[in-house]
C-alpha cells in the first residue's frame, strides 16, 4: 500500500521563486527521505530527516517533519531551471534483521519557468 | 563513482514471453530492490533482498520472481509477461548503516519494458 502522498501533483513557478511540496503518510516511520527524478531516469537521493528531527537543511533545500500530523514538506529556495524534475518522498519503516523498508509516494512534478 | 547498472534501457517483449531484467551494483551493498513506476501510482515495491539468496515480497509481487545468487546481482523475472506489466522498472541498492545511519537508496537508470 502507498505510504506517502505528495501534494500538489504538479507545480509550475517562475525561476527565482521558492517551491514547496508536501508529503503525508499513514504509519510510524524511522525517517523520511526526498528523492528527485529527472525525466525518464532513475531517482537521486536529496535529503533525509529522522523521526526525532523537526527541520533539516542542505544547500537550497529545507525539509520539515511533523510526526504528530504525519506530514513533511520540502522547500526549494531560489529555484533554477535545472530544478525541473519530479520529487518523491519516501518513508522508511523498520523491517526484519534491523533493516528498513522504503515506501515511495506518487511524486510532485515541478516545472521552473525561465 | 558508485553505480547501479541495469542491463537494458528499453525492451519490447510479447505476451507470454519470459523476461529477465538484470541489475548489478559495484558498491558491495547488502540490500537490493526492484520497483516499478507507473504514471499516477508512483514507485511500488515488487521484491527486495537483504542478502545473497534471500528475498522478500514487496507490495506487488504477483507475476514476478527474483534471483540473487551473487551479492552484486539482483534479477527480476517475469515468468509469462502480460500487457499490464508494461512499465518502467527501477533497481536500487543500499547499505544500512552508511554514514546517514539509514537505508538510503542508489538507483539505476531504469528499464522501460513494453509488452505487446
Amino acid at each position: 500500500s502507498q505510504q506517502g502522498e505528495e501534494d500538489p501533483q504538479a507545480l509550475s513557478i517562475q525561476e527565482g521563486e521558492n517551491a514547496t511540496m508536501n508529503c503525508s503518510y499513514k504509519t510510524s516511520i524511522n525517517n523520511l527521505q526526498w528523492y528527485r527524478q529527472n525525466s525518464g531516469r532513475g531517482l537521486v537521493h536529496l535529503i533525509l530527516i529522522r523521526s526525532n528531527e523537526r527541520e533539516k537543511h542542505s544547500g537550497r533545500l529545507r525539509v520539515t517533519l511533523d510526526t504528530s500530523k504525519k506530514s513533511s514538506s520540502l522547500l526549494i529556495t531560489a529555484s533554477r531551471a535545472a530544478d525541473t524534475a519530479s520529487y518523491f518522498c519516501a518513508t522508511a519503516s523498520a523491517f526484519n534483521f534491523g533493516n528498513e523498508k522504503l515506501t515511495f509516494g506518487t511524486g510532485t512534478r515541478l516545472t521552473i519557468i525561465p | 563513482d558508485v553505480k547501479v547498472t541495469q542491463s537494458s534501457r528499453y525492451l519490447v517483449k510479447r505476451t507470454g514471453e519470459k523476461v529477465f531484467l538484470e541489475c548489478v551494483q559495484d558498491m558491495d551493498h547488502e540490500n537490493m530492490f526492484w520497483y516499478r513506476q507507473d504514471p499516477g501510482l508512483g514507485l511500488r515495491l515488487i521484491y527486495f533482498s537483504y542478502d545473497v539468496k534471500m528475498k522478500e515480497k514487496g507490495d506487488i509481487p504477483e507475476g514476478y520472481s527474483v534471483s540473487r545468487e551473487k551479492k552484486e546481482r539482483f534479477s527480476l523475472i517475469l515468468e509469462s509477461a502480460s500487457t499490464n506489466q508494461t512499465s518502467m522498472y527501477l533497481c536500487a541498492s543500499s547499505f544500512l548503516g552508511q554514514s546517514s545511519g539509514a537505508n538510503v537508496l542508489t538507483f539505476g537508470a531504469g528499464s522501460r519494458l513494453t509488452v505487446l
